[in-house]
Formats: structure tokens, sequence, C-alpha cells
């Protein structure tokens, strides 16, 4: 398996732009995760899927992020319209269900906004 | 609080000593913990999960968990260049993943 897929790898959009990242998970895990990663405030999880149905989105800072899972090979995380603020790299990660198993990241992508 | 609290560092050691990271958590259903590494610029990757309580070793690392203090430690025996890297600490429960800052680690040649 290639592992998690991110793309883009990168994004510089200006502010107020529509921003779609999108994520695919390891074949055959039933947990996805988004995580936003800054140096103010680490590694925090915005919202995470179990068999492609939101299961807690508590971490979404505004109304202005949105994340889907339409089926289990694919899952989007978009912001409209964006800011400076959500400047970040962002994570996407998957596991399968279990006490003991790890999450497994993909390369993130790094979005700038101006 | 925050559910998983690490000291920020930069934390120095010296090549060849032990570097000794630690973590805390405040839910006490939390059933499983993973420490991750992250270097610059990459994604973080696993190093060593333990569950239950007491000492868990794999080569060089140490992971050290005493779920009455919530309390989680990681050990680098023989510290080398190459484990200078963020290490993340994180908390598993009910399958969802809780990360904490990450401590910054510096091993000085």
């Amino acid at each position: 398996d290639a592992g998690v897929i991110q793309s883009p790898r990168h994004e510089v959009t200006e502010m107020g732009q529509e921003v779609t990242l999108r994520c695919k998970p390891i074949s055959g895990h039933d947990y996805l995760f988004w995580y936003r990663q800054t140096m103010m405030r680490g590694l925090e999880l915005l919202i995470y899927f179990n068999n492609n149905v939101p299961i807690d989105d508590s971490g979404m800072p505004e109304d202005r992020f949105s994340a889907k899972m339409p089926n289990a090979s694919f899952s989007t995380l978009k912001i409209q319209p964006s800011e400076p603020r959500d400047s970040a790299v962002y994570f996407c990660a998957s596991s399968l269900s279990g006490v003991v198993t790890e999450a497994f990241f993909g390369q993130g992508t790094r979005l700038t906004v101006v | 609080q925050k559910e998983v609290e690490q000291n920020s560092g930069p934390l120095s050691v010296p090549e060849g000593a032990i570097a000794s990271l630690n973590c805390t958590y405040s839910d006490r259903g939390s059933q499983s913990f993973f420490w991750y590494r992250q270097y610059s610029g990459k994604s973080p990757e696993l190093i060593m999960f333990i569950y239950s309580n007491g000492d868990k070793e794999d080569g060089r690392f140490t992971a050290q968990l005493n779920k009455a203090s919530q309390y989680v430690s990681l050990l680098i025996r023989d510290s080398q260049p190459s484990d200078s890297a963020t290490y993340l600490c994180a908390v598993n429960r009910d399958d969802k993943i809780i990360f904490g800052k990450g401590t910054r680690l510096h091993i000085l040649p």
C-alpha cells in the first residue's frame, strides 16, 4: 500500500478564496483523522470519521471549515472563505479500529493564505 | 487544562547520554499511549506504544506508563544526533487520538 496520500503538498491562496484539501487513506482502515499543525498550537485534531461517518467535529475551528468522506477511499477538508490565520500544515491520518492501533500520517499539505 | 501536556523544550542532551521525555494526560479513560517522532518538515512517525503500567523496551527506546499518576515517559539511551527531532505524545480513547504539542530534542555532538 502506498500509505496515506494527501494532495496538494503545497497550496498558496489569497484570503477569501476557497481551499480544498484531499486525502486517500490506507485501504482497509476504518478511521480517518484530519489534524492541523502550527508552532503555537501544535497538532490539533479537527475532525475524525469512522466508516465514513463523522464522529467528532468539535475541533473544527469555525463554520468556514467543513469535511466530508463520501466513500472509504476519499476525504476532503474545505475552508471557505480562507483567512491568513488558517495558514498551517494540515495532516490526514488513518488507522484501524482498536485500542493499540497507530495513526498513519500522510505527508501533509502546507497551506499559506496571503 | 489541555488533554495532553508536554514540555515544549528544547531539551539538549549530549551525544551518548540518556534523553528523558515526559507527558501527562488528563482523561483517566485513555486506553493507550503513543510516542511519535517528527523531523522538521516531515510527518509524524510512530516510535512506540504502551497500554499497560510499567516499562516497555524496544532497542534504545523505553516507554514508561503510570496510569495512577497519568504520566507517560520516553527514554532514549545512547542518544545519537539522528535522534534530534520533535517527540509527540499521543493518547487514544475509544479510537480518538489526541496529541500533545511535542518536545523538541537536540542531541549535542
